[in-house]
């Protein structure tokens, strides 16, 4: 079974620039995550989605920060435009089983961001 | 989001028996103790969870104190590829935003020695 895909791995840009992160979930989950990781700190939540509906992005700095998860499967997050602060790995994840809480989180590699 | 406590870090030597533990002092009967680890450059990965009673899996045990306020992660011979960094999470069962909701702490970095 293929895994959480995220691209592009790694991406280097000037603060003030825009860029843009894709997540493909495995096959059939119907939840999907995003979280940014700062190096040395966990992983924080920024958004959920449940098929194509937001649950959770009352950690999302909207004000730069934009994602959507067209047709319930793949999604792309945004930042426009990019500050220093959010050079990060942000962290796409799936999980299949529908709102309940025991739920396997799988996560992909990652997409190493860094702000110049 | 009900907070736990991990020790910074932990070190350990090949195929020696590791407890990791967890304080949870404010968890609710509606939270899942979960734990998730996170190998060098990679996404966090499942190790286990539990509610009230003690969970094996073929990668660890969990070992739940009875009042609940404390866990322990077991990994019953360490290898070189166990080190990582242990996230001990309480996942909420209750309604609201903080449902199913993963909120994960700074972890416990584990070194296991040859």
């Amino acid at each position: 079974e293929a895994g959480v895909a995220q691209s592009p791995r790694y991406k280097i840009i000037e603060k003030r620039q825009s860029v843009a992160f894709w997540c493909n979930p495995i096959s059939g989950h119907a939840t999907l995550y995003w979280y940014q990781q700062i190096l040395g700190q966990g992983p924080k939540l920024l958004i959920q989605f449940q098929n194509n509906g937001v649950v959770d992005d009352s950690q999302l700095p909207k004000d730069r920060f934009s994602a959507e998860r067209l047709k319930g499967v793949d999604s792309t997050l945004k930042i426009q435009p990019a500050k220093l602060e959010d050079s990060a790995v942000y962290l796409c994840a799936s999980s299949a089983i529908k709102g309940r809480n025991t739920g396997e989180l799988f996560f992909g590699e990652g997409s190493r961001l860094t702000v110049l | 989001d009900a907070k736990t406590t991990q020790p910074n870090s932990m070190e350990s030597n090949e195929e020696e028996p590791v407890h990791l533990p967890c304080n949870h002092s404010t968890i609710s009967g509606t939270d899942y103790i979960h734990w998730y680890r996170q190998l060098p450059s990679q996404g966090p990965e499942y190790v286990i969870h539990g509610l009230t009673s003690n969970v094996n899996n073929r990668m660890a045990s969990l070992a739940i104190a009875e009042d609940r306020k404390s866990s322990t992660l077991i990994l019953h011979r360490a290898t070189l590829r166990d080190a990582a960094v242990y996230y001990c999470i309480l996942r909420s069962n209750a309604g609201g935003t903080s449902y199913g909701k993963l909120t994960f702490g700074q972890g416990t970095i584990l070194t296991v020695h040859p």
